[in-house]
């Protein structure tokens, strides 16, 4: 089956700086690459995805990265924000089949004032 | 509409007590599942239903029984529980096909004593 590694486990920034969180996986038939927000007592928040067949996807702050050859996808935040504090998820999976999706173990992500 | 509600947001039942967790979704997904969410760990797949009938069940232990009453609605009764089983049980739907985002409620916090 899918194994997803993420890294780092946690990442601490100041306002205003970059986040960067890097997730490998395995299965070569994975073609969608989710990655979820979870703020403290919530459920996880869809806030970017890529296909296989996309190099990388922005939206405003964010943006995704995907290296089908390396198996390696990442995310990256800009100009963090207090309110980016979160643990974050990347996740794979097969398009038809989304909700049928292997998780990274979540990075927590702490952005200083 | 993008959200997935799910009912009761906490939950505590003994040992010996039934109970039910529920999930709408009126986007008209096809595909619903269950997740459980352990502290500090990532969602974890419980069951999944594809239009309207059961597909995937991840070797759960039977006393967590699921029901797809119609194309919107999810329940997953629960019996006999043990007190590993507290987590946070996470409801989520997606289109299927080529639509692949799904979409999480904000979970039922199961506490079994």
């Amino acid at each position: 089956g899918e194994n997803v590694e993420q890294h780092p486990s946690t990442l601490s920034v100041q306002e205003g700086d970059s986040a960067v969180i890097k997730c490998t996986y395995s299965d070569s038939a994975s073609n969608y690459f989710p990655w979820y927000k979870q703020e403290l007592g919530k459920g996880p928040q869809l806030i970017i995805d890529i296909r296989s067949n996309v190099g990388e996807k922005k939206d405003q702050r964010i943006a995704v990265t995907l290296n089908k050859t390396a198996k390696h996808f990442s995310l990256h935040i800009t100009e963090t924000q207090p309110e980016d504090s979160a643990v974050y998820f990347c996740a794979a999976s097969i398009s038809t089949n989304a909700g049928k999706s292997t998780f990274g173990d979540g990075t927590t992500l702490t952005v200083k004032p | 509409d993008t959200e997935v509600t799910q009912t009761p947001k906490h939950l505590v039942m003994g040992m010996t007590n039934k109970k039910s967790l529920k999930c709408e979704q009126h986007m008209g997904h096809r595909a619903m599942y269950w997740y459980k969410q352990k502290a500090k760990k990532p969602p974890e797949l419980m069951f999944v239903y594809s239009y309207e009938k059961l597909s995937i069940n991840e070797s759960v232990p039977s006393r967590f029984s699921p029901e797809c009453p119609n194309s919107s609605l999810l329940n997953l009764h629960l019996h006999a529980l043990q007190p590993e089983d507290s987590a946070l049980y996470l409801c989520a739907s997606s289109q299927g096909g080529s639509a692949a985002e799904a979409f999480f409620g904000q979970g039922t916090r199961l506490t079994v004593v």
